[in-house]
Order: C-alpha cells, then sequence, then structure tokens
C-alpha cells in the first residue's frame, strides 16, 4: 500500500524554467491538496481540490497551476519558476467528510 | 484573521517525562483538531483527532484536551522516549475549502536519555 506518492523527491530550477510535480494516490480518496512549507511559515496550502474535476485555490496560488488528472493523480505545475518558489513542497488526499490527511514524502524544490 | 499558534521554541526534556506541547487559535469555531508528528525530511503524520464535545482523547502514551472556551489544546506524550523526538503539528480545518487543514508551525520535541 502506497499512499500518497510524489516525484520528483528533488529538482533544482533555474529561474523561469517550467516544471510539474506530481502526485497520485491508491486509496481512492476524493480530496486531494498541495501545500508548500518553509522555515518559519509552517505548511500553507497552495491548491486543493476537493473532488475529481474540480480544483480550488488555498492561501498560496500565485505562481502555480494544477491539474486534477482523474480520481488518483493531482499535479501542480510551475510555469515560470522564481527563487521565492524554493520550498518543500507536500501533497496530501482524504476521503471527504474525514478530514485526517494523509501526506506524501515531500518534493524539495529550489530555484536557482 | 484564523490564526494558530504553536509555541515555536523547542521543547527539551528527559526521557521519562512528560511532554506538553499547547495549541492555541483564534477566530476559529472548530468542529475538532488534529495532532500530527513531521520528522526531518518526511511529511507529517496524523496521530490524534479529538471533537468539540470531548474533553480528552487518549492513545497509548499521548493524551490530547480540548477546550473551546480557552480556546486550546494540550498535547501530552507520558513516559518520553528518544523516538519521540520530532516536530508536532497541530491543525483545524479551514472552512468551505474541501476538508483542507490549516497548520501551526510546530513545536518541536527534543526527548534526551
Amino acid at each position: 500500500n502506497a499512499g500518497v506518492t510524489q516525484t520528483p523527491k528533488f529538482q533544482v530550477l533555474k529561474t523561469g524554467q517550467s516544471m510539474t510535480l506530481q502526485c497520485a494516490q491508491d486509496m481512492n480518496h476524493n480530496s486531494m491538496y498541495w501545500y508548500r512549507q518553509d522555515p518559519g511559515m509552517g505548511l500553507r496550502l497552495i491548491y486543493y481540490s476537493a473532488s475529481e474535476g474540480t480544483t480550488d485555490k488555498g492561501e498560496v496560488p500565485n505562481g502555480y497551476n494544477v491539474s486534477r488528472l482523474n480520481k488518483r493523480e493531482f499535479s501542480l505545475r510551475l510555469e515560470s519558476a522564481a527563487p521565492s518558489q524554493t520550498s518543500v513542497y507536500f501533497c496530501a488526499s482524504t476521503i471527504s467528510g474525514a478530514n485526517v490527511l494523509t501526506f506524501g514524502a515531500g518534493s524539495r524544490l529550489t530555484v536557482l | 484573521s484564523q490564526k494558530i499558534e504553536q509555541n515555536s521554541e523547542a521543547l527539551n526534556i528527559q526521557e521519562g517525562k512528560t511532554a506538553t506541547l499547547t495549541c492555541n487559535y483564534t477566530n476559529y469555531s472548530p468542529a475538532y483538531l488534529q495532532w500530527y508528528r513531521q520528522d526531518p525530511g518526511r511529511g507529517p503524520v496524523f496521530l490524534l483527532l479529538i471533537r468539540e464535545n470531548e474533553k480528552e482523547k487518549r492513545k497509548e502514551r499521548l493524551k490530547v484536551t480540548f477546550d473551546t472556551t480557552l480556546k486550546q489544546s494540550l498535547f501530552h506524550i507520558t513516559a518520553s522516549q528518544p523516538a519521540d523526538s520530532a516536530t508536532y503539528l497541530c491543525a483545524l480545518d479551514i472552512a468551505n475549502s474541501g476538508y483542507a487543514l490549516n497548520f501551526g508551525k510546530g513545536t518541536s520535541l527534543l526527548v534526551t536519555p
């Protein structure tokens, strides 16, 4: 039982480059989330998808786009990376109504 | 605005003692509150959920209290062990956000032998 799988685990980008962080869950969860975690800032919600086919902005959506490809997969795209997007990104999921989140291992992104 | 506050200073305690971590919140009327554990380089892991009508919840050596009048939760680890060393996060639900959670910044706990 893999849970929530994120790829890549590490990535270094140059300013202006684009990339997509992938997230997949095998728990048949309805809702999926992207958070970023920065020192001193804690976890902040970027985007969420309450159910397949829907996406909504969280607290810090600027500079990001998301796609809920199907029930299992929720990707996060940086179209033009900026140094301020250097962070650790976590994907999480939950079955609707339960609110207990299962997190992936994280993707550490550095933008030079 | 909604805020969740956890003690930003690390908590250092000796093995065998009880660790107590605090979570205070403002501008929430939560139906429940959650605690997560995060180890370095890993994602948070769910520990306990306590509902507004529950004063206390226990799971093995863990105990959580929830005081909606004080707007505070306390998280206790009894008979602490070095393996309990981690960062502990308090979380509350974000209204109308598909069950997303707001997290406190966490308190780092170090248990020394």
